[in-house]
């Protein structure tokens, strides 16, 4: 079975501190491992998507790398709009017309403090 | 901005009644994605479809529970007898096509008394 591990569940930064999450994962095939930020009361949205180990994509303050089996979101010098929380997923390799679902983490919760 | 629309956005039913969610795919996108968000929990997948089509379905519970997207209007997650344990979030997510990132919309917040 797929699972998703986040950690820490919940981080406070002051701002400009720099500071990393973490996502492992468990897939049988990996397809793409995506991150999205959520804000309370929003819909999840989407940040990035990776799909194979060594590679790393960026926005703006937000960095994320993926190895075989774990993936980071590097966030520099957090603004306190950079506050939600985070959340990985992964979508396993399927055969034509197969399940495209997401496995979510259950996130992180950041917390940037002036 | 056209993104993925939800209605409505907060619902309330009592028990024994049902409830009807719908969503508006982005457009150009074919591919609809039903998740719950339970308190404290991770989004949870419920079911994929295409237009007409059920795709995936291994998420949604076998009582109760059913989708549609059909060839015209948006797409519809109906509860059946709705029990206090189906409060929950439900998102929508939709997208182009195979592989391609799910965009969501901004959920229902379904409330039972």
């Amino acid at each position: 079975e797929d699972q998703v591990t986040q950690s820490p569940e919940a981080l406070r930064l002051q701002e400009g501190e720099s500071s990393s999450l973490n996502c492992s994962y468990t897939v049988s095939g990996l397809r793409g491992l995506f991150w999205y930020r959520q804000d309370p009361g929003k819909g999840p949205e989407f940040l990035f998507t990776l799909y194979s180990a060594g590679e790393e994509k960026e926005k703006e303050r937000l960095k994320a790398t993926l190895t075989k089996k774990e993936s980071f979101l590097h966030i520099t010098a957090p603004k306190p709009e950079d506050s939600a929380t985070y959340l990985c997923a992964v979508q396993r390799f399927h055969t034509q017309g197969g399940s495209e679902k997401l496995v979510f983490g259950k996130g992180t919760k950041l917390t940037v403090n002036p | 901005n056209a993104g993925v629309m939800q209605n409505p956005r907060h619902l309330v039913r009592r028990r024994g009644q049902e409830a009807r969610l719908r969503c508006s795919p982005m457009k150009g996108h074919s591919h609809v994605y039903w998740y719950r968000q339970l308190p404290e929990e991770g989004l949870k997948f419920m079911v994929y479809l295409q237009k007409e089509n059920i795709i995936d379905e291994s998420g949604m519970p076998k009582e109760r529970f059913s989708a549609e997207f059909p060839k015209e209007g948006p797409s519809i997650l109906r509860i059946q007898q709705v029990v206090r344990g189906d409060s929950a979030a439900y998102f929508c997510a939709s997208s182009p096509g195979t592989g391609r990132p799910q965009h969501f919309g901004d959920g229902t917040r379904l409330s039972i008394l």
